[in-house]
């Protein structure tokens, strides 16, 4: 069966240091993958897409690869902020089919 | 003013009630989606409309049902609410032609808490 999968524990890192969260899928041949972040209580917002054709995207402090052997998006955040802190999830769009989100991983920068 | 909004932002309600969640758009997107969220699950798709005329189910569509008012209205009904339909849920929408494709634009949320 199709899988999308993010580390569901938090990651917790100093102010600074660049933070590193993984996406990794199953069953899919994803034309494209893109990056949501999500604050408490709101809805998510759009941040990056990377295309099946592409090994990185950066915009600002943040950088996407895509590993289509691998099956793995990594999304890093360099040189972090408190205010970085927020939930970030992953979403697969399949060519045909709909958008499937992960499941988020919870990010906490610390000063 | 925000481009999705959602009403109520929070509901509570009993076991068997029937409710109505609703959502408009002024981003002039054709397509709208109903999500619902639980902790650790990911959003995931209860219903989906392309067009006015286009109504189609999601993963999750058992227990729910919707209606697509106008291009800018997509409301999402609770038939007979149960417990486990307590959950956060979102409404969006896409422009099939917008770039980054498909980026989908999303609402505040309601909270909804089934007793």
């Amino acid at each position: 069966s199709q899988k999308i999968e993010q580390n569901s524990e938090a990651l917790n890192i100093q102010e600074g240091k660049t933070a590193t969260l993984t996406c990794n899928y199953t069953n899919y041949s994803p034309a494209y993958l893109q990056w949501y972040r999500q604050d408490p209580g709101r809805g998510p917002v759009f941040l990056l897409l990377i295309r099946e054709n592409e090994k990185e995207k950066r915009k600002e402090r943040l950088k996407v690869t895509f590993d289509t052997t691998l099956k793995q998006s990594l999304f890093h955040i360099t040189a972090s902020q408190p205010a970085d802190s927020a939930t970030y999830l992953c979403a697969l769009y399949n060519a045909g089919n709909m958008l499937t989100f992960g499941g988020g991983t919870r990010l906490m920068v610390k000063p | 003013d925000a481009d999705v909004t959602q009403t109520p932002r929070n509901r509570i309600t009993k076991t068997g009630k029937r409710i109505m969640l609703e959502c408009s758009q002024t981003k002039g997107h054709d397509r709208m989606y109903w999500y619902r969220q639980d902790p650790g699950l990911g959003l995931r798709l209860i219903y989906y409309s392309f067009d006015v005329k286009d109504i189609n189910k999601g993963e999750i569509s058992d227990g729910y049902s919707v209606s697509r008012q106008a291009q800018a209205k997509f409301s999402l009904s609770l038939e007979s609410a149960i417990p486990n339909q307590t959950a956060l849920y979102f409404c969006a929408t896409s422009d099939p032609t917008d770039v980054p494709k498909e980026t989908q634009y999303f609402g505040p949320g309601t909270r909804l808490l089934v007793l």
